[in-house]
C-alpha cells in the first residue's frame, strides 16, 4: 500500500532554534497533505492543509509565521517550527491522500516527536 | 463546527468477550466517517469507513445518523486488538478529518 514517511522521528533542539520536518508519499502524487499535532492524551489536531504549489490553509489559532508550510513538489512537504520554545513541543503527524486509491483514504506518517530545551 | 466524542479513553475486555468502542459526533452537513487504528509503535491506519460499508479483521461499525453515532463493534476481542482506535469525521466535500480522542483497547487473554 502507500507509504508516508516522516522525518526526523525525533528531535530535541534548544529553544530559539528552527525545526525542519519533512513528510515524504513514497510511492505516490499528493497534491494535498495534511499536518496534525498531538499532546499527550489528546486527539489530533490539524494544524494545516499542505497544498502543493501554493500557500497552506492555516487552521484557526495556528501561527503562520511560527508553522512554516512548503510543499514544493508532489511528493514532499515540510513543516519548519521556527524559534522553538518549550510549549512546542509535541507529537507531530503528516498524512496524505492518494487519489488513485480513492479520496477517502488517508495515509499517516510515523510522527515526529519535537522536544524543545 | 465538526466534533467527535469518543467518551471511553480506556476500555478493557477479556479474549473472546464483545468489544463496543463509541464514537458520538456532531456535524450539520453529511457526514463521512472513519475509524483510525494505531497499534503500539505503528503508525495510525484506516481501520474502516462508513461508506464502504466493510469488515475489517472483524470490526464493524454503522453510521446511525439519528443518534449521531459511529460506534465501533467486535463480537470476539483478540489480545492483537488492543491498540488505541481514533474515530474521525470529514465531510461537506471538504479533506479534513476532526479526530475524536481515542479509546485505547486493551485485550486481555
Amino acid at each position: 500500500g502507500a507509504v508516508v514517511s516522516q522525518h526526523p522521528s525525533r528531535v530535541i533542539c534548544k529553544s530559539g532554534t528552527s525545526v525542519k520536518i519533512e513528510c515524504r508519499s513514497l510511492d505516490f502524487q499528493a497534491t494535498t497533505m495534511f499536518w496534525y499535532r498531538q499532546f499527550p492524551k489528546q486527539s489530533l489536531m490539524l494544524m494545516a492543509t499542505s497544498n502543493e504549489g501554493s500557500k497552506a490553509t492555516y487552521e484557526q489559532g495556528v501561527e503562520k509565521d511560527k508553522f512554516l508550510i512548503n510543499h514544493a513538489s508532489l511528493t514532499l512537504s515540510t513543516l519548519t517550527v521556527t524559534s522553538a520554545h518549550p510549549e512546542d513541543s509535541s507529537f507531530y503527524i503528516c498524512s496524505a491522500r492518494d487519489l488513485l486509491a480513492g479520496s477517502e483514504k488517508l495515509f499517516f506518517g510515523s510522527g515526529t516527536q519535537l522536544s524543545v530545551l | 463546527a465538526q466534533r467527535v466524542t469518543q467518551p471511553e479513553k480506556l476500555l478493557s475486555v477479556f479474549k473472546g468477550a464483545p468489544v463496543e468502542l463509541k464514537c458520538n459526533y456532531s456535524y450539520s452537513g453529511s457526514p463521512e466517517l472513519f475509524w483510525y487504528v494505531q497499534y503500539s509503535r505503528q503508525r495510525l491506519q484506516l481501520l474502516l469507513r462508513h461508506i464502504s460499508r466493510e469488515s475489517i479483521k472483524g470490526f464493524t461499525a454503522d453510521l446511525n445518523k439519528g443518534e449521531t453515532s459511529f460506534h465501533l463493534k467486535k463480537p470476539f476481542a483478540q489480545e492483537e486488538d488492543s491498540a488505541m482506535y481514533y474515530c474521525a469525521l470529514g465531510g461537506g466535500g471538504s479533506e479534513k478529518l476532526v479526530f475524536g480522542k481515542g479509546t485505547k483497547l486493551t485485550v486481555n487473554p
